[in-house]
C-alpha cells in the first residue's frame, strides 16, 4: 500500500532535549511538508521541500529543522529553540502543482509532549 | 499571499438536515482548492478538489463543493448530513509557491 508513515505516534521530550520525528512515503512524491497543528488550530507550515536536497522555510521555522537527503524521507528535529513545541505534528507529500492530480496526502501525525 | 478563510467555527446541523461548510479564498491566477476532513488524532483526508472544469466538484462520502470565481468561495456541501460526518473540515488552496495553505478549520457537530 502507498502512503506516508509518520513515526512515533505520541512522543515525550524533556526541556532542553532535541527530538527528530521521522515521516516516510512511498508515493514518489517530490514535495514533502511538515505542518504543525495546536489544539483548536489550523495547520500551520513549518518548512516544505519541492526535491531531494531543497527546502524553503514555512511561517514558523524556528526552533525546527529539517533534511531532504532522501525522496522517500522528509525527518523533522524540533530543537530545544523552540519554546512551545507540545502539538501535533502532521507530515504531508504531494505531487507538483503542475499535474492535475495533485493533492496532499497526509501521515497520521505525531503527537509530541514536553515534560 | 495566499490565504483561506472559513467563517464558522463551529457548524451545527441535525441529521438527515443538507450542510454547509464556507470557505473563501485570495489567490492570484487561477486557483487550486481542495477539502479536507479530520477526525480526532487523526491526519487529514482528502474528500475533493477543483482544479479546472465543471464548478460543482463531487468527492467521497456524498460530499460536494461549488467553485464560485466571482465571490471567491468553495463552499462545501453534502445533501443529508449523517452522525459520522462530525469531525473538523479545512479548506486549502495550493500557491504557486509549491505549498498548501489551509484555513483554520470548521468544526461540524451533527446532531442524532
Amino acid at each position: 500500500d502507498g502512503g506516508i508513515t509518520q513515526s512515533p505516534k505520541y512522543l515525550f521530550r524533556k526541556e532542553g532535549q532535541n527530538v527528530t520525528l521521522s515521516c516516510e512515503q512511498n508515493l514518489n512524491h517530490d514535495a514533502m511538508y511538515w505542518y504543525r497543528q495546536d489544539p483548536g488550530q489550523g495547520l500551520r507550515l513549518i518548512y516544505y521541500s519541492q526535491i531531494v536536497n531543497d527546502f524553503q522555510k514555512g511561517d514558523i521555522a524556528e526552533g525546527y529543522s529539517v533534511s531532504r537527503e532522501k525522496k522517500e524521507s522528509f525527518p523533522l528535529t524540533v530543537t530545544s529553540a523552540q519554546k512551545n513545541p507540545t502539538a501535533f505534528y502532521l507530515c504531508a507529500s504531494s505531487l507538483p502543482r503542475q499535474r492535475h492530480d495533485t493533492e496532499a496526502f497526509f501521515g497520521q501525525g505525531t503527537r509530541l509532549t514536553v515534560v | 499571499a495566499q490565504s483561506v478563510a472559513q467563517p464558522e467555527d463551529q457548524v451545527n446541523v441535525a441529521e438527515g438536515n443538507p450542510l454547509t461548510v464556507k470557505c473563501t479564498y485570495s489567490v492570484s491566477g487561477n486557483p487550486y482548492l481542495f477539502w479536507y476532513v479530520q477526525y480526532p488524532n487523526r491526519g487529514l483526508q482528502f474528500l475533493l478538489k477543483y482544479i479546472t472544469g465543471d464548478n460543482l466538484v463531487k468527492g467521497s462520502y456524498g460530499f460536494e463543493a461549488e467553485f464560485n470565481k466571482s465571490q471567491t468561495s468553495f463552499h462545501l456541501k453534502k445533501p443529508s448530513a449523517l452522525v459520522s460526518d462530525s469531525a473538523l473540515y479545512f479548506c486549502a488552496v495550493l500557491s504557486y509557491g509549491q505549498n498548501f495553505v489551509f484555513g483554520p478549520g470548521t468544526r461540524l457537530s451533527v446532531l442524532p
